[in-house]
């Protein structure tokens, strides 16, 4: 399974745009990239997946270069609400059925 | 839809007693898994069911710990007996999926059992 280097922790304000970059320079053709959310004393949740390009849905956008060696999770005008750890996973179903997670990044959204 | 359920959210056992945490997946999910974070680690595959059956256990620490999913629905991990080092947050997780994981799947995880071996 392909690594993933994240930021331990970010800082940032409400009403701000928060960019996490995830590095996955071992990515494998088949790899998918996929990002989850987890609340203090909640289990993580599903926020987005990609492949390449670009990705959006309600809650984030998923920015993935050609090379696909890193991605960038963006999350638009946060709220308190958005402080959480973030987690960034790669994989294929090819290498078996764990989720395999790393360190993640704290993010703090302060008022 | 009710999401996943977990109990107990919190147990506190005495090192050589025995737990059994519950797990109640989506109505539906036929994949359930089992994570953990012990204190300062990382989450943890520990086990993945497809409805009854055991398709990949190879991160289950020692024999010490036991999952079971009768009938493919609920699944219960029990440990016996505990160890302090088995202290952390217990996940359950599932999915629709139709055997193997997808990479476009979503995992369904629940709010975990925070256990304690003293």
């Amino acid at each position: 399974l392909a690594k993933t280097t994240q930021p331990i922790s970010m800082d940032s304000y409400e009403g701000q745009e928060v960019n996490i970059t995830c590095s996955h320079n071992n990515i494998a053709t088949n790899d998918y990239i996929t990002w989850y959310q987890q609340f203090p004393s909640q289990g993580p949740r599903f926020i987005i997946q990609g492949y390449k390009t670009k990705v959006t849905n309600e809650v984030a956008s998923l920015f993935i270069p050609a090379d696909r060696k890193s991605s960038t999770l963006s999350l638009p005008r946060v709220s308190l609400s958005d402080t959480a750890v973030y987690y960034c996973l790669v994989g294929t179903k090819a290498a078996g059925n764990k989720l395999t997670f790393g360190g993640g990044t704290r993010v703090l959204v302060k008022p | 839809e009710a999401g996943v359920t977990q109990f107990p959210s919190h147990s506190v056992i005495e090192k050589g007693q025995t737990v059994t945490l519950r797990c109640d997946p989506i109505s539906g999910h036929d994949n359930l898994y089992w994570y953990r974070r012990v204190m300062g680690k990382e989450i943890k595959f520990l086990l993945h069911f497809v409805k009854e059956s055991k398709q990949d256990e190879s991160g289950m620490p020692n024999n010490r710990f036991l999952a079971e999913r009768t009938g493919g629905t609920y699944s219960t991990l029990k440990v016996q007996p505990a160890e302090l080092e088995d202290s952390g947050v217990y996940f359950c997780a599932s999915s629709r999926g139709q055997g193997r994981q997808s990479t476009n799947e979503k995992l369904f995880f629940g709010s975990g059992t925070q256990l304690s071996v003293l």
